[in-house]
């Protein structure tokens, strides 16, 4: 079956620096990665998702890059801020499979 | 406009009882899935149900069924519970099949 990869499980990171988050997948026919943020007690919030056809989205202070040849897609928060913290999920393919999640703290 | 909603929040079950969880979605959604949530770890696909039939199913035993209603909104069953059982249950909504937006879960401690 489909496997996705997520990196790091956790990172920590001064608040206004970046963060990149990592995750690779298996099934080659996988045409569309979401990104979820989930904050304690609540469930995943789509944040940003993109589509095979494009290469890079972004909005606002988020960005996802997607590389189809190596398979991997990445999640990029610039300027973090404390309200950034949280868990991070990516998921692949048409939402059947997610990464394992990682935890993101933003110190202030 | 509402999005997900799902009922119970909490549900506190012993081992070898049945539960009902349920789900509304989003306004305009006619797809729903459920996911099983364990602590710390992502959500796990239980299935999708698309014009009141099951389209697919991830690898969940049949002890977990569902079912959706003509008005989109949706239930998920589970018999025979084990401590194994106790997670986050999730659902989610989409009008297409891949954009889906997750309600706040239902939380099932199974003792």
């Amino acid at each position: 079956g489909e496997n996705v990869e997520q990196h790091p499980s956790t990172l920590s990171v001064q608040e206004g620096d970046s963060a990149v988050i990592k995750c690779t997948y298996s099934d080659s026919a996988s045409n569309y990665f979401p990104w979820y943020k989930q904050e304690l007690g609540k469930g995943p919030q789509l944040i940003i998702d993109i589509r095979s056809n494009v290469g890079e989205k972004k909005d606002q202070r988020i960005a996802v890059t997607l590389n189809k040849t190596a398979k991997h897609f990445s999640l990029h928060i610039t300027e973090t801020q404390p309200e950034d913290s949280a868990v991070y999920f990516c998921a692949a393919p048409g939402m059947l499979t997610f990464g394992g999640g990682t935890r993101l703290m933003v110190k202030p | 406009d509402a999005g997900v909603t799902q009922s119970p929040t909490h549900l506190i079950k012993t081992r070898g009882q049945q539960v009902t969880l349920r789900c509304s979605p989003k306004s305009g959604h006619d797809t729903v899935s459920w996911y099983q949530q364990a602590l710390g770890q992502g959500p796990q696909f239980i299935f999708q149900y698309y014009e009141e039939e099951e389209r697919q199913r991830g690898n969940f035993p049949d002890r977990f069924s569902g079912h959706q209603f003509p008005n989109y909104s949706s239930e998920l069953n589970v018999n025979a519970l084990l401590l194994g059982d106790s997670a986050l249950y999730l659902c989610a909504s989409s009008l297409t099949w891949d954009t889906q937006y997750f309600g706040p879960g239902t939380r099932l401690t199974v003792l």
